[in-house]
Parts: C-alpha cells; sequence; structure tokens
C-alpha cells in the first residue's frame, strides 16, 4: 500500500497567518490526491481534489499544489474555523490510503 | 442536497455481527459508486471498502478482507456493510462517502455523519 506522510503533525497559528501542510507519498500517484478537513465529533470534508482543484463551495483560501510524491495545502489567511484536523489521502491505487493528519490549533 | 444518513452502529462481542445502513438521498444513487471509511477512538481515517454503481465490482482492505461484505439495493436508495467475526481493532466510526466518480473514482466527494461500532464483552 501507498503510505503518506504529513508534516507537521501539529501546528500552532494565529487567525490571518499563512500556513503549509506537506504531504509526501511513498511512490508516484501523479494528481491523484485529495484534502480533507475534519472538525470534533464531525465528519471529514472535501477541500481539493486532483491535488489543486477546489471543491465547490471551500473558500479560495485554501489551494493545494504538487503532483508525484509532493504535496501541499496552503490556507492563504486563517480564520477562525480552519482551525481543524487536515487530511491528505491518495486515489491513485487501492487501498486509498491517508495521511495520519494534521491538527491545526490556536496560537 | 446531497445527505447520507448511516444506522445500525452499537455494542457488539468479540466474533460478533452488524449490519450498518446508509440511506442516500439528493442525488442519483444507481449512478454512483459508494465507499465506507472508519475512523478508531482519536485515530486517523481508514478506507475500507468499495462497491461499483451497480454492484458488479467489490474491493476491501485487507484488514476486513473476508469478514465484511459491501452490498447496495439501488431500488431502496441503501448502501450496506456486513460485519462479521468482529474484532476489538473493529471499534471505530463508520462513515458511508460517496465517491467523485470517473477518472475521479476513489475520492470521496460526501460523507454521512458516521455511526459508531463498538466491540467489547
Amino acid at each position: 500500500a501507498i503510505q503518506l506522510t504529513q508534516s507537521p503533525s501539529s501546528l500552532s497559528a494565529s487567525v490571518g497567518d499563512r500556513v503549509t501542510i506537506t504531504c509526501r507519498a511513498s511512490q508516484g500517484i501523479s494528481s491523484a490526491l485529495a484534502w480533507y478537513q475534519q472538525k470534533p465529533g464531525k465528519a471529514p470534508k472535501l477541500l481539493i481534489y486532483d491535488a489543486s482543484s477546489l471543491e465547490s463551495g471551500v473558500p479560495s483560501r485554501f489551494s493545494g499544489s504538487g503532483s508525484g510524491t509532493d504535496f501541499t495545502l496552503t490556507i492563504s489567511s486563517l480564520q477562525p474555523e480552519d482551525f481543524a484536523t487536515y487530511y491528505c489521502q491518495q486515489f491513485n491505487s487501492y487501498p486509498q490510503t491517508f495521511g495520519q493528519g494534521t491538527r491545526l490549533e490556536i496560537k | 442536497q446531497v445527505q447520507l444518513v448511516e444506522s445500525g452502529g452499537g455494542v457488539v462481542q468479540p466474533g460478533g455481527s452488524l449490519r450498518l445502513s446508509c440511506a442516500a438521498s439528493g442525488f442519483t444513487f444507481s449512478s454512483y459508486g459508494m465507499h465506507w471509511v472508519r475512523q478508531a477512538p482519536g485515530k486517523g481515517l481508514e478506507w475500507v471498502a468499495f462497491i461499483r454503481y451497480d454492484g458488479s465490482n467489490k474491493y476491501y482492505a485487507d484488514s476486513v478482507k473476508g469478514r465484511f461484505t459491501i452490498s447496495r439495493d439501488n431500488s431502496k436508495n441503501t448502501l450496506y456493510l456486513q460485519m462479521n467475526s468482529l474484532r476489538a481493532e473493529d471499534t471505530a466510526v463508520y462513515y458511508c462517502a460517496k465517491d467523485l466518480g470517473g477518472r475521479l473514482h476513489g475520492c470521496f466527494e460526501y460523507w454521512g455523519q458516521g455511526t459508531l461500532v463498538t466491540v467489547s464483552s
């Protein structure tokens, strides 16, 4: 199975900060990568698919980039509602796998 | 709007069985593949199983292969997960998720609210 490694595992930031989360795949996955946001007690929500395509309704401060093995999720200006856990996921091959998550906390 | 509502979770003893259901609405259920994804308490996400829109193909994680069976009833817009020989490590919130489809197959577009399965004696 393809392993995804996210960094950092946790991150403290302030409202208005620019934040970048990285996701590295153990082998090339082209652009078959998605990013999800999960708040406590809630289901994950799709933010980015195909590495860089913004899901409908997701604010434009979220952006994704990368291909092959290295990917990033960037939040350009953190808002209070963005404090959550973020997961990357590859859908290049079965089994689909997730990164371990990045917990974004308020500084 | 798309709605996915899971049910059937609960407490079951090791070795027992449980069947989860996921009622879908707001989209043409019979046109999309569907997944089950789980999350153990305080842990990350784990894909469990997938079924093609017409039920013709099914895939499973190695951790559940031979014990879990995914199925669907397109006439009832409902997805199922039959879980047998349950183990403590199957304890998790189970989510059903709609596949994005096409070349984006395997990407989870919408998720239900989840149902908790606890395997304990």
